[in-house]
């Protein structure tokens, strides 16, 4: 149980395009999904939390017009990297709570973006 | 402000052999969770273990057992009879309950383990 999936798991796209990345949580309902950011060898940033139904809360510094969180439902969140340049290469990562009150959260399989 | 410290980057450590990861963290909040993952090369993030921070007993699961100290505010992981699967990055992390609503994590540096034959 518990699992979480991510699509694509690899993107490389051009500079100035814009990707799409799915969240799924996939036997259980997530009222709230995060979004994480890794550069390599370093440890995980949070970006922004993601509730069902309500605008997503953006950590300081992250420019949410840049990166558009939509939690449509109970089991998928997406973030799009928009206009993209090869400084967002990085790996993504979300983590889905489940809305039952457990405290634990699940994460995805990431997703590494490759900007050129 | 660095809320969750993790001051080893890297350890080696023998097949079969325990190792102790450590963390420490900093919170007024005075109820909280702990939590550790493991992140192989691969990259996805494996939840290990939890502890609360009302938990009276240590928390364990299998070869994983966290040594809760709350008074000096460390929450150290202990791998017991290590195997090759082990080597990978871990992570500590906590959430602040009451501050925080939502359940967000804030991650220490991680620890990089290598298990050797």
């Amino acid at each position: 149980g518990a699992v979480v999936s991510q699509h694509p798991s690899w993107v490389i796209c051009k500079s100035g395009t814009s990707v799409k990345i799915e969240c799924r949580s996939l036997d259980f309902q997530a009222t709230t999904m995060f979004w994480y950011r890794q550069f390599p060898k370093q440890s995980l940033m949070l970006m922004a939390t993601s509730n069902e139904g309500s605008k997503a809360t953006y950590e300081q510094g992250v420019e949410k017009d840049k990166f558009l969180i939509n939690h449509a439902s109970l089991t998928l969140s997406t973030l799009t990297v928009t206009s993209a340049h090869p400084e967002d290469s990085s790996f993504y990562i979300c983590s889905a709570k489940p809305s039952g009150g457990e405290d634990t959260q699940y994460f995805g399989p990431g997703t590494r973006l490759t900007v050129l | 402000a660095q809320k969750i410290t993790q001051t080893q980057p890297g350890m080696f450590v023998q097949e079969k052999e325990a190792v102790t990861l450590d963390c420490t963290y900093d919170t007024s909040d005075p109820s909280y969770g702990l939590f550790w993952y493991k992140q192989p090369s691969s990259g996805e993030m494996i939840f290990l273990i939890y502890q609360g921070s009302y938990d009276q007993q240590n928390a364990t699961e299998g070869r994983y057992s966290l040594n809760f100290q709350k008074a000096r505010k460390s929450a150290n992981l202990v791998i017991s009879a290590s195997q090759l699967g082990d080597s990978a990055m871990y992570f500590c992390a906590m959430r602040d309950v009451v501050t925080d609503s939502w359940g967000k994590l804030q991650f220490g540096a991680g620890t990089q383990v290598v298990v050797t034959p």
